[in-house]
Parts: C-alpha cells; sequence; structure tokens
C-alpha cells in the first residue's frame, strides 16, 4: 500500500460538462475526507465518510457536487454542470476512526474548467 | 466556530538558519489537537508535527518544533538549520473533539529557504 491515490491528477473540461474523480484510501481506513483548495489557500472540508456512511457535508457542497464511497473502500466526487468557480485542487485524505488524528492526504486532482 | 489564523503569506530564510512560522486559533474547545502540515511543490500534504493541546510540553520531531501557547491560543512552527528541501507551503491546522475528524486550516505561509 503506498498511500492515498487520486486519478486523474489533471482535468480540464469545459463549462458544464459533468466530472467525477476518484480516490483510493489507505487500506485499513474507514475514514475519508474531500477538500477542496484553491490556489495560495488552505484546503476547506467538503465531506467526509466513515465506511460507506457518509456523516458531514459542507455547506460548500452545493447541489452539483456528490460523493459517494461504496463498500466503505474508495470514493468518487462527481460534479455536474462545472462552473469556473470549481477550478481548484481536490484532496481526498484518509484516516483510521476516533483515537488517530493523523490524516494521510493523496496527491489531489487539479480541476480547471474553461 | 473553530478558525485558524496565518498572518504571513510568505517568509523566507537562508539555507542552516532558523525560522518562525506563526499561528493563531480559536475555540471554545477543551479538547483539541493541533498539527503543521508540508506541501511541497506539486507534490501531497504530507504531517509535520503534532501538539494535543492536554499537553503541556512542547512537540518536538527532529528539527522541527513547536512553541504552544494555550492561553494565547497561539501554536508556532520553529525549523532549526533548514534545508533546500524544507521549501514548501505550511499549513497550520486544528482538529477539534466535536469536528468529526475534519480539519480546520490556515490560509498557509510559503516558505523559501534560500541557497
Amino acid at each position: 500500500d503506498t498511500g492515498v491515490s487520486q486519478d486523474p491528477r489533471h482535468k480540464i473540461t469545459k463549462r458544464g460538462q459533468n466530472v467525477t474523480f476518484r480516490c483510493d484510501p489507505i487500506s485499513e481506513h474507514n475514514r475519508l475526507y474531500w477538500y477542496r483548495q484553491t490556489l495560495g489557500q488552505g484546503p476547506e472540508f467538503l465531506t467526509y465518510f466513515q465506511n460507506e456512511a457518509q456523516l458531514e457535508k459542507s455547506r460548500l457542497l452545493s447541489d452539483r457536487f456528490s460523493a459517494e464511497r461504496p463498500k466503505g473502500s474508495f470514493s468518487t466526487l462527481e460534479i455536474q454542470r462545472t462552473e469556473q468557480g470549481d477550478s481548484a485542487m481536490y484532496l481526498c485524505a484518509s484516516s483510521f476512526t476516533v483515537g488517530s488524528t493523523e490524516a494521510f492526504f493523496g496527491q489531489g486532482t487539479r480541476l480547471t474548467v474553461v | 466556530a473553530q478558525t485558524v489564523t496565518q498572518s504571513q503569506p510568505e517568509m523566507s530564510v537562508q539555507e542552516a538558519e532558523t525560522v518562525t512560522l506563526s499561528c493563531t486559533y480559536d475555540t471554545s474547545e477543551s479538547n483539541y489537537y493541533l498539527f503543521w502540515y508540508k506541501q511541497p511543490p506539486s507534490r501531497q500534504m504530507i504531517l509535520v508535527i503534532r501538539q494535543e493541546a492536554y499537553k503541556q510540553q512542547n512537540a518536538t520531531e527532529n528539527r522541527f518544533s513547536v512553541n504552544f501557547q494555550k492561553a494565547a491560543k497561539s501554536f508556532s512552527l520553529k525549523i532549526s538549520d533548514s534545508q533546500l528541501g524544507d521549501t514548501a507551503m505550511y499549513f497550520c491546522a486544528f482538529w477539534g473533539s466535536s469536528n468529526t475528524g475534519k480539519l480546520i486550516f490556515g490560509q498557509g505561509t510559503t516558505l523559501q529557504v534560500k541557497p
């Protein structure tokens, strides 16, 4: 296991198109998080899963965004009808459940909406 | 709501010298953790150091140490003997027991280590 992996690393899409990103967490981790990071800023929390259950969603996660984690393994984040304001780095992180505070991050997916 | 503030957008330091990055936070929680994460250019974010709020002793990891002032809600990172590989963006982050595991990040400080 080489850590958290995200695919694709880069995505350029036209405004109005749908995009989907994938995150594969560290296999033993049952918590999975999605963050969004715009240029020069810190990551902002979007949503998190414990196993397959989505337990919290940020108000940043508009109805155009949906995330899933089937069977508590990998996760997908879909953005429908992309807008230029969606351009950002989307980071995935994973960790153990309560008791562990260290989150391990993937390299992110950089989305550019043109 | 918790907030994390990093007031130094950019800093630079000469190789082998010491630099301190500042962070302040606001919370009403009593049980929390504070972190410094490093994000090198085009590479993933990695944990540098962690501090539990209930511990009075400042955390240390090799060349990295923190100055945790709980009453002042201040959490600075000191990097000693700076190396070129320390060039990165550094984020201060907060995790509270009521946060359901999510991290709250500051805006980041870009550190440039000069040869």
